[in-house]
């Protein structure tokens, strides 16, 4: 089954400051990558995903690049703020349109250092 | 409104006892999935049904059963509650190739 590596565990940065989440999965069949927050106490929020035939998506502050061959991708936060700090998990999937469940990696808790 | 509702958010009980976990989703959603997270806050599939029909169960001890009634609806019953069944249960929700929606969670601690 797939594997999703995910680092650092814990990360720290001055407001303002870039933040740079990396993960690796093992399954090449896996075609989708979502990117969850989690506040706590809450569920967790979606905050962007790419898919396999795209190797770079940007949202405003949060992009997300791919690299299929190497199989890794990560998560980029620009211009950090003090509502940035949460969990965030990587996942990977293969999206058949059926009920794939997410393989999750084992989430980056960031802090926001004001 | 909640997208992805859970009742009860915070489940406290003896080990032996069975309890219950209820979920509905008000998105028109064909998919559910239950999710573990457990103290280090790792995040594990346990069952997804699509139209009512169960298609993922990832080697869930069969005190779990999950019960879908609708495709708006997926409980997860648990029996025989045991000390390592203490753990956060998230109810997710989708459809076709669009992402999963999460609940809120459920608590659940056991004495």
């Amino acid at each position: 089954g797939e594997n999703v590596e995910q680092h650092p565990s814990t990360l720290s940065v001055q407001e303002g400051d870039s933040a740079v989440i990396k993960c690796t999965y093992s399954d090449s069949a896996s075609n989708y990558f979502p990117w969850y927050k989690q506040e706590l106490g809450k569920g967790p929020q979606l905050i962007i995903d790419i898919r396999s035939n795209v190797g770079e998506k940007k949202d405003q502050r949060i992009a997300v690049t791919l690299n299929k061959t190497a199989k890794h991708f990560s998560l980029h936060i620009t211009e950090t703020q003090p509502e940035d700090s949460a969990v965030y998990f990587c996942a990977a999937s293969f999206a058949g349109g059926g009920a794939d469940g997410l393989t999750f990696g084992k989430g980056t808790h960031l802090i926001i250092q004001p | 409104d909640t997208a992805v509702s859970q009742t009860p958010k915070y489940l406290v009980t003896q080990m032996g006892n069975d309890k219950s976990i209820k979920c509905e989703q008000n998105l028109g959603h064909d998919t559910m999935y239950w999710y573990k997270q457990d103290s280090k806050k790792f995040l594990k599939i346990m069952f997804s049904y699509n139209n009512k029909e169960l298609i993922i169960n990832e080697t869930v001890p069969n005190r779990f059963s999950p019960k879908s009634p609708d495709k708006a609806h997926l409980n997860l019953h648990i029996n025989s509650l045991e000390l390592g069944d203490s753990a956060v249960y998230f109810c997710a929700s989708s459809q076709g190739f669009q992402p999963q929606h999460f609940g809120d969670g459920t608590r659940l601690s056991i004495l």
